[in-house]
């Protein structure tokens, strides 16, 4: 998998955008970004996932540079719920459904 | 109805017990897998299954072994725990796009 480095933490006042930031410069032409995030202690959630276009679904945004080496998740308007560890995952095209998780980024959204 | 479902939820066990941890799914899906996540780190991957006759091991499958018994099921056990083995697991399908999974709500293991 190509390494993926985020923040270890983020805070966000509730009702405001988070943006939460991933690099992945070792990411292969044909490789996907992923980002799910786990509440505590609860399973994690797959959120959305793209190539080289944005991406928007009902839970957020994906937001892709040019280049491919870094994206963006935003959650458009935190709640309290969204608060977890969100994970960027590049998985390899020869190991699929092998996710790696890292250490994610610790977000806490606050009233 | 939760779609994932494990059981148990929460066990306490002793070293060198032998113990089983169940999953099973309503979803349909053809792939199921095993992580285990330890306080403050991300998921590792323990075994993974494709379909009923396949078995791979994961990045951390020592000291594990995995049963398919059906499409819906996927059994962890640990031969002999020992207490390095303490841990969150969580079981996860998906169907044909691999990278999209759905996981569990976990089953905490503790080994005295």
């Amino acid at each position: 998998d190509a390494k993926t480095t985020q923040p270890t933490s983020m805070d966000c006042a509730e009702g405001r955008a988070a943006n939460l930031p991933c690099n992945h410069s070792t990411i292969s032409g044909n490789e996907y970004v992923y980002w799910y995030r786990q509440i505590h202690s609860q399973g994690p959630q797959y959120i959305i996932h793209g190539l080289k276009n944005n991406e928007t679904n009902e839970m957020a945004s994906l937001i892709i540079t040019e280049d491919r080496k870094s994206s963006t998740l935003i959650l458009p308007h935190a709640t309290l719920r969204d608060t977890a560890v969100y994970y960027c995952i590049v998985p390899s095209t020869d190991s699929w459904g092998k996710l790696q998780f890292g250490a994610g980024t610790q977000v806490v959204v606050t009233p | 109805d939760a779609d994932v479902t494990q059981t148990p939820r929460n066990r306490i066990t002793k070293t060198g017990k032998r113990i089983m941890l169940e999953c099973s799914q309503t979803k349909g899906h053809d792939r199921m897998y095993w992580y285990r996540q330890d306080p403050g780190l991300g998921l590792r991957l323990i075994y993974y299954s494709f379909d009923v006759k396949d078995i791979n091991k994961g990045e951390i499958s020592d000291g594990y072994s995995v049963s398919r018994q059906a499409q819906a099921k996927f059994s962890l056990s640990l031969e002999s725990a020992i207490p390095n083995q303490t841990a969150l697991y969580f079981c996860a399908t998906s169907d044909e796009l691999p990278n999209e999974q759905f996981f569990g709500p976990g089953t905490r293991l503790t080994v005295l």
